[in-house]
C-alpha cells in the first residue's frame, strides 16, 4: 500500500485481557515509531525501530507494554494485562531519511484506538 | 528535555478570515520544527517542517509558519480559512540529532464558521 496500515482500527478489551496491535509501514522505511495518543492530548512517544532493532523504548509507560519488528518491517505493539488507562489512540509512523534536509518526515498510519472495559 | 506550548486548545474563525495558531518550543540545541494536522479518525498529516534552511515555511494547504529565535515560537498562519481545514493541529519538535524522537504539543482544534 501507498501509507502506514494498522489493524484492528478499534479493538474492546476487557480489563486483564492482553491485545496485540499491528503496523505496516511504508515499504523501504527503516524507521517505525509507536505513540500512544490520550483523548484530549498530543501524541506521545513510546518506542522507536530502526530495522529490526529497538533503539529506544523509554516511552513504553510499563512493563506490560512490548513493541517487536522482527523482521525490520512489520511490527507489533503487545499490551498485556490492560488496565483501563491503556485507553488511549496508539499510532504508528514510519520514516525515511531525508538527504536534501537532514531530517526524517514521519508519516502515520489512522491508529488503533482500543478501548478498555 | 524539549517541548512545545499550543496556546488556546480551541480556535475559531469565520471562513475566509486569517488563520493564526500559537507554537512556542523549548530546546536546549538547535530545534526541528513540525506542524501536523489531524483530521477525525485520520492518522497525523505534516503540513510542514522547519530544518534551518528558511525562517519562513511554507506548508500544504496554503499554510505557512515563521521560525522566531527571539521569541522561540513557530507560529502556524494562513490568509484565508476554508471549511476543509477544520480540524486538530500538533505543533512538534525534535531535536537534531539522530533520529527524530518528536514530541508533541496538546493539539489546538480549529472550527471554521461558515
Amino acid at each position: 500500500g501507498a501509507g502506514v496500515s494498522q489493524s484492528p482500527r478499534y479493538k474492546v478489551a476487557k480489563r486483564g485481557q492482553d491485545v496485540a496491535l499491528r503496523c505496516d509501514p511504508i515499504s523501504g522505511h527503516v524507521s517505525l515509531f509507536w505513540y500512544q495518543q490520550a483523548l484530549g492530548q498530543g501524541p506521545e512517544f513510546l518506542t522507536y525501530f530502526q530495522n529490526e532493532a529497538q533503539l529506544d523504548k523509554s516511552g513504553l509507560p510499563s512493563d506490560r507494554f512490548f513493541a517487536e519488528r522482527p523482521e525490520g518491517s512489520v511490527s507489533t505493539l503487545k499490551i498485556q494485562r490492560t488496565q483501563q488507562e491503556d485507553s488511549a489512540v496508539y499510532l504508528c509512523a514510519s520514516s525515511h531519511p531525508d538527504i536534501q534536509s537532514l531530517t526524517d518526515t514521519q508519516y502515520f498510519g489512522p491508529g488503533t484506538r482500543l478501548t478498555v472495559l | 528535555a524539549q517541548s512545545v506550548t499550543q496556546l488556546g486548545s480551541h480556535v475559531s474563525v469565520s471562513e475566509g478570515a486569517l488563520v493564526l495558531l500559537r507554537c512556542n518550543y523549548s530546546s536546549s540545541v538547535p530545534p526541528y520544527l513540525f506542524w501536523y494536522v489531524q483530521y477525525p479518525n485520520q492518522g497525523l498529516q505534516l503540513l510542514l517542517k522547519y530544518t534551518s534552511a528558511a525562517t519562513l515555511v511554507k506548508g500544504i494547504n496554503g499554510f505557512e509558519a515563521e521560525f522566531k529565535k527571539s521569541e522561540t515560537s513557530f507560529h502556524l498562519t494562513k490568509p484565508s480559512a476554508h471549511m476543509s481545514d477544520a480540524a486538530e493541529y500538533f505543533c512538534a519538535v525534535s531535536d537534531s540529532g539522530g533520529y527524530q524522537k518528536v514530541t508533541f504539543g496538546t493539539g489546538t482544534k480549529l472550527q471554521v464558521i461558515p
